[in-house]
């Protein structure tokens, strides 16, 4: 049974503050996703990785970087934190040579103030 | 980039009834349309997809048909229950080097007793 897991399901956090969401998952999946999800907008790739130390732009990665120094986990940074970052953050893994199925984790409710 | 749109963005039908949900696509190039289910404070979860070389796939109550030429595809619930209440996504994907998907912004169907 795939898992994945989120540091955190709730966290609050102050403007300019730097903030890291770990996500890890045990089934040794190559791509790894972060996307927030905001009411009406559904679920919107920030940041994607396929391999280790590998990281591309999904369609909203402003405000954002990640870091995958290790296959199972992906971290997701907010430099600066501000408050239009306040969402909804869900990161998924994925086999890369599968029929494409994303497995989410339980996601991780940020609030910045 | 791939463009999803989904409607509609609320449902009702009373129990027993079908449902019908849309979406359309972008990118001809599109080849994967998956359906994810998102049940209150849950993560979603993958519950039918189907690739481009299939016009219709059905699972027990749920189907999904996929038009390549009107770049449209389609979930379709039978005899809906109290427990099919909760928000829907669609998605497409492009061969690409993740497999990424684009979401369109969700349905939240509700059953009525």
């Amino acid at each position: 049974d795939v898992k994945v897991t989120q540091s955190s399901r709730y966290l609050v956090k102050r403007t300019g503050e730097k903030v890291f969401l770990e996500c890890v998952q045990d089934m040794d999946h190559e791509n790894m996703f972060w996307y927030r999800q905001d009411p009406g907008l559904g679920l919107r790739l920030i940041y994607f990785s396929y391999d280790v130390k590998m990281k591309e732009k999904g369609d909203i990665p402003e405000g954002y970087s990640v870091s995958r120094e290790k296959k199972e986990r992906f971290s997701l940074i907010l430099e600066s934190a501000s408050t239009n970052q306040t969402s909804m953050y869900l990161c998924a893994s994925s086999l890369q040579r599968e029929a494409y199925e994303q497995y989410f984790g339980p996601g991780t409710r940020l609030t910045v103030t | 980039g791939e463009n999803v749109e989904q409607h509609p963005s609320t449902l009702s039908v009373q129990e027993g009834d079908s449902a019908v949900i849309k979406c359309t696509y972008s990118d001809s190039a599109s080849n994967y349309f998956p359906w994810y289910k998102q049940e209150l404070g849950k993560r979603p979860q993958l519950i039918i997809d189907i690739r481009s070389n299939v016009g219709e796939k059905k699972d027990q109550r749920i189907a999904v048909t996929l038009n390549k030429t009107a770049k449209h595809f389609s979930l379709h619930i039978t005899e809906t229950q109290p427990e099919d209440s909760a928000v829907y996504f669609c998605a497409a994907s492009l061969t690409g080097s993740a497999r990424q998907l684009t979401f369109g912004s969700g349905t939240q169907l509700t059953v009525l007793p």
